[in-house]
Parts: structure tokens; C-alpha cells; sequence
């Protein structure tokens, strides 16, 4: 069974912290590695993508590959209480497998 | 990236009755998929829709249950057949565009009761 898996949270942090987002796969084979933001009644939106070992920067997003590991994560700088939202990990299997989600809640 | 339209956004449907949501893309693509997303829940593929032939359905999904018809490389629907509330759920289009990229339409909430 290919397995995405993702700590469900709350993972509250205060506002202009980083806020760390963890996500692990269970096939090796993966090569596409994706993170979706989705707010509370809305459908998820793509925020980034990696395909090679280390960091990918966009802006105050840093997603992080470690094929060895078989994890990628997505780090938020100086978070904002509009960044509160549920973050999908996705990695492509040949269809995209998503993660379960982590709800994120950026405090005033 | 596409602009991927859904109609309807939302409906309320009674149990034994069918709904088709509609899917519109404003780029011609090659993969379009169909997803579910229940409440609380991640994102269940329901199938990838196929220009010109019959769509691909993942485990746990049936034609009978879930027609999609893909007439041309902009458009899609999906009907879901003999509601009962289980189905009651987010019901997502997708493409690829650019490919290995995927994106969400809006999404069409239905409830069934």
C-alpha cells in the first residue's frame, strides 16, 4: 500500500514565526513531490513542487527533499494568520497520492 | 495554469436521484481526473477521465455508479448516480497543465438527503 503520511495537527504557531510542515512517502520510486494549500471551504490550491534532492525556494515558501529519507517538507517564513489553512502533501505514483493534511492556525 | 470552472457549486439532492457536475477547462488538456473529498477527509481519486474512450476508475469506484463522459479536451461531467447521504461530499475536477502540474476546479458541494 503507497502511503503518504502527514501529522494531522492543529500546529499552531505565533505570526511571523517559520512554521515546519513534515510529510513522508513509502515508495522509493517516487520523482514528483507537490504541496497544496486548501482553505476551510475551498478546494486546494498548488503552492509548490520539487522534483530534486534539497530546497526550493518561491517567495516565503521552502519546500525540502530527501529522497533518502523519503520525506519532503514545507517550510512557511514569517507566517501570517492568512496562511492558516490545511496543507495537502501529494507525491506522484503515477496517479498524485495526498497525504491526510495538516491543519495550520498562524496566532496574532 | 488552467482556469478550471465547476457547475453546479453546490446542490442539495434526495436519496435515488442523479446529479451530473460539469467541468470546464479553458485550455484543451490531456488528463483531467475526478476526485472526492469527504468531509474532514484528503482527496479520493475517483477516476481519470479519457478523450474518446471510457474513463479509468480507481478501486472502490464503478461506471454504473459514477458515469463521466469526456466528449472533447475542454469539457468533462461526472454524474453521480442513486444518491444515498454517503454521498454527500466535495466532488473536485482536475487537469494536468502544464503536465506533472495539477490543479482543483472550485469544487461542487452536494448534499444528499
Amino acid at each position: 500500500q503507497k502511503e503518504v503520511e502527514q501529522n494531522s495537527g492543529p500546529l499552531s504557531v505565533p505570526e511571523g514565526a517559520i512554521a515546519s510542515l513534515n510529510c513522508t512517502y513509502s515508495d522509493r520510486g517516487s520523482q514528483s513531490f507537490f504541496w497544496y494549500r486548501q482553505y476551510s471551504g475551498k478546494s486546494p490550491e498548488l503552492i509548490m513542487f520539487i522534483y530534486s534532492n534539497g530546497d526550493k525556494e518561491d517567495g516565503r515558501f521552502t519546500a525540502q527533499l530527501n529522497k533518502a529519507s523519503q520525506y519532503v517538507s514545507l517550510l512557511i517564513r514569517d507566517s501570517q494568520p492568512s496562511d492558516s489553512a490545511t496543507y495537502l502533501c501529494a507525491v506522484r505514483e503515477g496517479k498524485l497520492i495526498f497525504g491526510q493534511g495538516t491543519e495550520l492556525s498562524v496566532k496574532p | 495554469s488552467a482556469v478550471i470552472s465547476q457547475k453546479p457549486s453546490r446542490d442539495i439532492c434526495q436519496r435515488g436521484t442523479s446529479l451530473t457536475i460539469q467541468c470546464q477547462v479553458d485550455s484543451q488538456v490531456t488528463m483531467m481526473f475526478w476526485y472526492r473529498q469527504q468531509p474532514g477527509q484528503s482527496l479520493t481519486l475517483i477516476a481519470t477521465a479519457n478523450q474518446g474512450s471510457e474513463a479509468t476508475y480507481e478501486s472502490g469506484f464503478v461506471i454504473d455508479k459514477f458515469p463521466i463522459s469526456r466528449p472533447n479536451l475542454t469539457f468533462s461531467t461526472l454524474t453521480v448516480s442513486n444518491m444515498s447521504p454517503e454521498d454527500s461530499s466535495i466532488y473536485l475536477c482536475s487537469v494536468e497543465a502544464p503536465p506533472d502540474e495539477q490543479y482543483f476546479g472550485p469544487g461542487t458541494r452536494l448534499t444528499v438527503t
